[in-house]
């Protein structure tokens, strides 16, 4: 059962457009989310994130937006730069849980000059 | 530099040969995990550490034995491997608190003939 999903594998953009990354969740438990940047040959990196008592959360170029009534999150990039083709992960994780993260199966970000 | 560190870096094995993958952190760090990233599946944890002597199994854990005897240190045993565990592993670690950032390592990549 995959709580956490992305269901786009691929996402392809001109530079200088708008990069927009989906993720849903089922686990109406869940209250805090992540999204990790992942390059080839390296580990993810963590990237930004929001807490369930927001609706938007923004750093720079990135932009994080939940709308918890429709269990949905979105990465925005505005703008998106060569640079930011990576993969990017989607997690979610609850109070009292340890901390764990569930993470989405990813979206593959092309970004072209 | 602030790091986590996995070694080795890519593995070819045969079924049934032990193996040890190490992992190690120099943040003083409470919390490790283990991860392995599939097609896909994304990311999905395989066993974690509160501390050290305390360890407890993730989503994946079958086929894994873990141990935490150093807090830096947190190593991931194959003690039969076999092809389904074909994959690319990842240690992580953070401070305790469920919402602290989870740093990870480069990877391990891992092919069981």
């Amino acid at each position: 059962d995959q709580q956490v999903k992305q269901n786009s594998p691929s996402l392809s953009v001109q530079e200088g457009r708008i990069s927009i990354l989906n993720c849903d969740y089922t686990n109406s438990m869940f209250d805090y989310f992540l999204w990790y940047k992942k390059y080839p040959a390296e580990g993810p990196t963590f990237l930004i994130s929001i807490s369930s008592i927001k609706d938007k959360n923004e750093d720079g170029r990135f932009t994080v937006f939940l709308n918890k009534s429709a269990k949905h999150l979105s990465l925005h990039i505005v703008p998106s730069q060569p640079g930011d083709s990576a993969v990017y992960f989607c997690a979610a994780t609850s109070s009292g849980n340890t901390g764990k993260l569930i993470f989405g199966q990813g979206t593959t970000l092309q970004v072209k000059p | 530099e602030a790091q986590v560190t996995q070694n080795p870096r890519y593995l070819i094995t045969v079924t049934g040969k032990k193996l040890t993958v190490t992992c190690s952190q120099n943040m003083n760090h409470e919390y490790m995990s283990w991860y392995r990233q599939d097609p896909g599946l994304g990311l999905r944890q395989i066993y974690y550490s509160m501390n050290v002597e305390v360890t407890d199994k993730g989503d994946v854990p079958e086929g894994y034995k873990v141990s935490r005897k150093e807090k830096r240190n947190f190593p991931l045993i194959l003690e039969s491997p076999s092809p389904n565990q074909t994959s690319l592993y990842f240690c992580a670690s953070r401070l305790a608190g469920g919402r602290e950032t989870q740093y990870f390592g480069p990877g391990t990549r891992l092919l069981v003939l």
